[in-house]
């Protein structure tokens, strides 16, 4: 059983949509990683919170916003989305943000996008 | 060219064999390694990190390349439950600049 839980394992939306993704880890880190995974693509790292702090942006569309609430919490709230932007999203932890140190993902949320 | 590049396969293996693949990093400058396994539609897991020596664990070997700027997995007696995508991961420095390669299929056939 994974220490990193998502909801909602599948989403499908409109593009008018506002829809929220949440995390919850339980192992007690502190840091945490939204990323996105297409299909034949690398994962995609969007955002980083270490110690409940928004330390990573990496250029992601506003469309998506992130909130961290503390630091085994981690939403990712969508709107107005494209099509494009159907993908698995992927929620991480690990101990610390810095070298060394293993990730441990949640099973991820699927996204499709209409 | 991508950062970190692999084969991405699928590389159909009979059980028993053995299978290895390599991944390619375009920074010279990278300072750590892994190898993660993703199952079909599940999260990627942590296989083994990569040192500068070498690293084995029972069936699975890791091997760093820096000269040519490789990192390579040795799979012995390969298992159909090591059927997956293995994805290779560079770390790039302090910040844990993580870059992920695309991944590569492996498939074990009886």
């Amino acid at each position: 059983e994974t220490g990193v839980t998502q909801t909602p394992r599948h989403l499908v939306m409109g593009m008018t949509n506002k829809k929220s993704l949440k995390c919850e880890q339980h192992l007690g880190h502190n840091a945490m990683y939204w990323y996105k995974q297409s299909a034949k693509k690398p994962l995609e790292l969007m955002f980083v919170y270490s110690l409940e702090e928004r330390v990573e942006n990496n250029s992601v569309p506003s469309r998506f916003s992130p909130e961290c609430p503390n630091s085994s919490h981690l939403f990712l709230h969508l709107h107005t989305l494209q099509p494009e932007d159907s993908a698995l999203y992927l929620c991480a932890s690990s101990r610390y943000r810095g070298v060394g140190g293993e990730l441990f993902f949640g099973e991820g949320s699927r996204l499709t996008v209409l | 060219r991508k950062e970190v590049e692999q084969d991405p396969g699928p590389f159909n293996v009979p059980e028993g064999a053995t299978v290895a693949f390599n991944c390619t990093y375009s920074n010279s400058a990278s300072q750590s390694f892994f190898w993660y396994r993703q199952d079909c539609r599940k999260e990627p897991k942590l296989l083994m990190s990569v040192y500068s020596s070498g690293n084995e664990d029972g069936r699975f070997t890791a091997q760093l390349n820096r000269a040519s700027q490789y990192i390579s997995l040795l799979i012995r007696d390969s298992k159909l439950s090591d059927s997956a995508t293995y994805l290779c991961v560079v770390n790039l420095g302090s910040n844990y600049q993580l870059i992920w390669g695309a991944g590569t299929k492996l498939i074990i056939k009886p």
